[in-house]
C-alpha cells in the first residue's frame, strides 16, 4: 500500500479565497483523522470519521472549516473563506479498527496571505 | 482536559550518548501512550506503544516506560546516532479513540 496520500503537498493562497485539501486514506481502514499543526499550538485534533461518518469534530476551529468524506477512500477538508491564522500543516491519519496506531500522511503545508 | 508536556523542548547532544525525553499528562485514566517520531517536511511514524496496562516497551535501542500513576513517560534512546535527529512527539489515546500530543522534543545529534 502506498500509505496515506495527501493533495496538494503545498498550498499558498490569499486571504478569502476557499482552500481544499484531500487525502486518501489507506485502503480498508475504518477511522480517518484530520489534524492541524502549528508551532504555538503543536498537532491538534479537527474531526474523526468513522466508516464515512464524522464522529467527533468538536476541534474543528470554526464554521468556516468542513470536512467530508464521501466514500471509504476520500475525504476531503474545506476551509472557506480562508484567513492568515489558518497558514498551519494539515495532516490526514488512518487507522484500522483493529490496529492500535495511527499512519499519518505527508501533510499539506498550507499559507494563507 | 487531558494536557500532554514534553521536557525538554529541544535538546543537542553529540553521537554515542544516551539520552532521556520525557513526557508528562495530566490525567491518568489514558488507553494507551505512543512515542511518534516526525522528521522535517514528513509525517509522523509510530515508534513504540504501550498499553495503559503495561509498564514499558522496547524496540532496538528505543525503550519506553509507562508510570500512569505520576502521569509520566520516558523514551530512553541508546547509544544516539545523528540518523536519530528528529522531533519525538509523546501522544495519549483516550477513549473514543482520540489522540492527544505533546508539543514534541527537537532532538539533534551531532556527528
Amino acid at each position: 500500500d502506498a500509505g496515506v496520500i495527501q493533495s496538494p503537498r503545498h498550498e499558498v493562497t490569499e486571504m478569502g479565497q476557499e482552500v481544499t485539501l484531500r487525502c486518501k486514506p489507506i485502503s480498508g481502514h475504518d477511522y480517518l483523522f484530520w489534524y492541524r499543526q502549528t508551532m504555538m499550538r503543536g498537532l491538534e485534533l479537527l474531526i474523526y470519521f468513522n466508516n464515512n461518518v464524522p464522529i467527533d469534530d468538536s476541534g474543528m476551529p470554526e464554521d468556516r472549516f468542513s470536512a467530508k468524506m464521501p466514500n471509504a477512500s476520500f475525504s476531503t477538508l474545506k476551509i472557506q473563506p480562508s484567513e492568515p491564522r489558518d497558514s498551519a500543516v494539515y495532516f490526514c491519519a488512518s487507522r484500522g479498527v483493529s490496529e492500535e496506531t495511527q499512519y499519518f500522511g505527508p501533510g499539506t503545508r498550507l499559507l494563507v496571505l | 482536559k487531558q494536557e500532554v508536556t514534553q521536557i525538554p523542548a529541544a535538546l543537542s547532544v553529540p553521537e554515542g550518548e544516551n539520552l532521556v525525553l520525557n513526557c508528562s499528562f495530566t490525567d491518568s485514566a489514558i488507553y494507551n501512550l505512543q512515542w511518534f517520531r516526525q522528521d522535517p517536511g514528513k509525517g509522523l511514524t509510530s515508534l513504540l506503544l504501550i498499553q495503559s496496562s503495561q509498564r514499558e516497551q522496547t524496540s532496538g535501542r528505543l525503550n519506553a516506560s509507562l508510570d500512569k500513576s505520576s502521569g509520566r513517560s520516558t523514551l530512553y534512546i541508546a547509544a544516539s546516532q545523528p540518523g536519530d535527529s528528529a522531533t519525538y512527539l509523546c501522544a495519549v489515546g483516550t477513549g473514543g479513540f482520540k489522540t492527544i500530543f505533546g508539543a514534541g522534543t527537537r532532538l539533534f545529534v551531532k556527528a
